[in-house]
């Protein structure tokens, strides 16, 4: 069946480095949509990416679509302790309405 | 209203017994999904709604899974004969449709003993 991966798994950073999640999907997706769940808390949609090659950015977050859209990343330029949480892709595929979330990266921020 | 609530927020049950999960989605939302967590990984997919049509259960693990939304607008999910391995968080989320962002409730967090 399909499976969405993502990498890394954890990832520690100083405050104000750079951060960047890769989404993988087995099949094509028609959309991805990401999320971000603090911990103890439920997941919050972040953006949705349709189209291939796909870039789209809110502030200090950017999104990028594949083009073969199989896989999705988010990258955080300067990251803030507000930004701890795990973040989520759900990816669907054609023909079917059920989302598929990734694995999830859990990101620390250290101050 | 403002938000997606589920109920009860915790549910401690003795294994073989039935349990009742309760999903309100925010109202003008047509789509409803139920996911289990386990701690530490992604929501799994169970089924979802188009207002009351279930267009997909696919996700549920056995018979003894089984969700409604009779109305349309709330849903629940039961479980019949609770195992230990159902434990876990049950997290609802409404969309305005299919095809757009989902809203997750604060969830479930089912304990079987």
């Amino acid at each position: 069946g399909q499976q969405v991966m993502q990498i890394p798994q954890y990832q520690h950073v100083q405050e104000g480095e750079d951060f960047t999640t890769y989404c993988n999907s087995s099949t094509t997706l028609s959309n991805i949509q990401w999320y971000k769940q603090r911990p103890g808390g439920h997941p919050v949609f972040l953006i949705q990416l349709v189209k291939s090659g796909e870039v789209k950015k809110q502030k200090r977050l950017t999104f990028q679509f594949g083009e073969a859209k199989k896989n999705s990343s988010l990258h955080i330029t300067a990251t803030q302790t507000t930004d701890v949480g795990t973040y989520f892709c759900a990816g669907r595929t054609s023909g079917t309405y059920k989302y598929i979330f990734g694995t999830g990266t859990r990101l620390k921020v250290l101050a | 209203g403002a938000g997606v609530s589920q109920s009860p927020r915790y549910k401690v049950t003795k294994r073989g017994q039935d349990v009742t999960l309760r999903c309100d989605p925010i109202s003008s939302h047509a789509t409803l999904y139920w996911y289990q967590q386990a701690l530490g990984q992604g929501p799994e997919f169970l089924t979802y709604f188009n207002y009351e049509a279930q267009p997909d259960k696919s996700g549920l693990p056995s018979d003894r899974f089984s969700a409604e939304r009779p109305e349309g607008s709330i849903s629940t999910l039961t479980i019949q004969r609770t195992e230990q391995r159902d434990s876990a968080m049950y997290r609802c989320a409404s969309s305005p449709d299919t095809l757009r962002e989902q809203y997750f409730g604060p969830g479930t967090r089912l304990t079987v003993t």
